[in-house]
């Protein structure tokens, strides 16, 4: 059974860091493409970053571009999210998310998906 | 970037048929055959329904299905259950550097 996993949530100043984590297993994780996606309370999804099953290649959403770092340790089975310069509108749970492929291009949906993290950016 | 339009809320009884449009642009629904639905119930994760604009994942109901016209995507939902009650979010690939954008997701009730 294909698990995720994601923890590291919590509240920061705005301006902090924060990383988060997601636990992979159920699956070769390797061999997808790995996604980020938020949803801010009460409001709609709205995807972050994503990865290539190597890690090779990133893709970012333009409000996040140069904040937000995406990486993945395969040995670890496991995908990050380094966020910097956290503004109030990153308030949102982030999902981790698995992509049905190996590259991110190759098709652009989330076939399963972790129980998300809070992160509250608040002074 | 502005999201994918659906509605706030739609209803249905028991029994009925209900339809979810999802309409976006050229550059996003209209231009790719990569429209997603999913559904997520109160403070749950997301469920992967349709994939591809038409296709169901393994395990999901055929009573799911999807459609495509023009810029606008549908989800119906046949012989609605109470079990169906969620809310449902769509998805499409994107030209440009936001690669994947969602609508702002619509609650369904099953009266």
């Amino acid at each position: 059974e294909v698990q995720l996993l994601e923890s590291g949530g919590g509240l920061v100043q705005p301006g902090g860091s924060l990383r988060l984590s997601c636990a992979a297993s159920g699956f070769t994780f390797s061999s997808y493409a790995m996604s980020w996606v938020r949803q801010a309370p009460g409001k709609g999804l709205e995807w972050v970053s994503a990865i290539s099953g190597s890690g090779g290649s990133t893709y970012y959403a333009d409000s996040v571009k140069g904040r937000f770092t995406i990486s993945r340790d395969n040995s670890k089975n496991t995908l990050y999210l380094q966020m910097n310069s956290l503004r109030a509108e990153g308030t949102a749970v982030y999902f981790c998310a698995k992509g049905p492929r190996y590259n991110w291009n190759d098709g652009s949906y989330f076939d399963c998906w972790g129980q998300g993290t809070l992160v509250t950016v608040s002074s | 970037q502005s999201a994918l339009t659906q509605p706030a809320s739609v209803s249905g009884s028991p029994g009925q048929s209900i339809t979810i449009p999802c309409t976006g642009t050229s550059s996003d629904v209209g231009g790719y055959n990569s429209v997603s639905w999913y559904q997520q119930r109160p403070g749950k994760a997301p469920k992967l329904m349709i994939y591809d604009v038409s296709n169901r994942p393994s395990g999901v109901s055929n009573r799911f299905s999807g459609s495509k016209s023009g810029n606008t995507a549908s989800l119906t939902i046949s012989g609605l259950q109470g079990e169906d009650e969620a809310n449902y979010h769509c998805s499409s690939k994107r030209s440009g550097s936001t690669y994947v954008i969602f609508g702002g997701g619509t609650k369904l009730t099953v009266l």
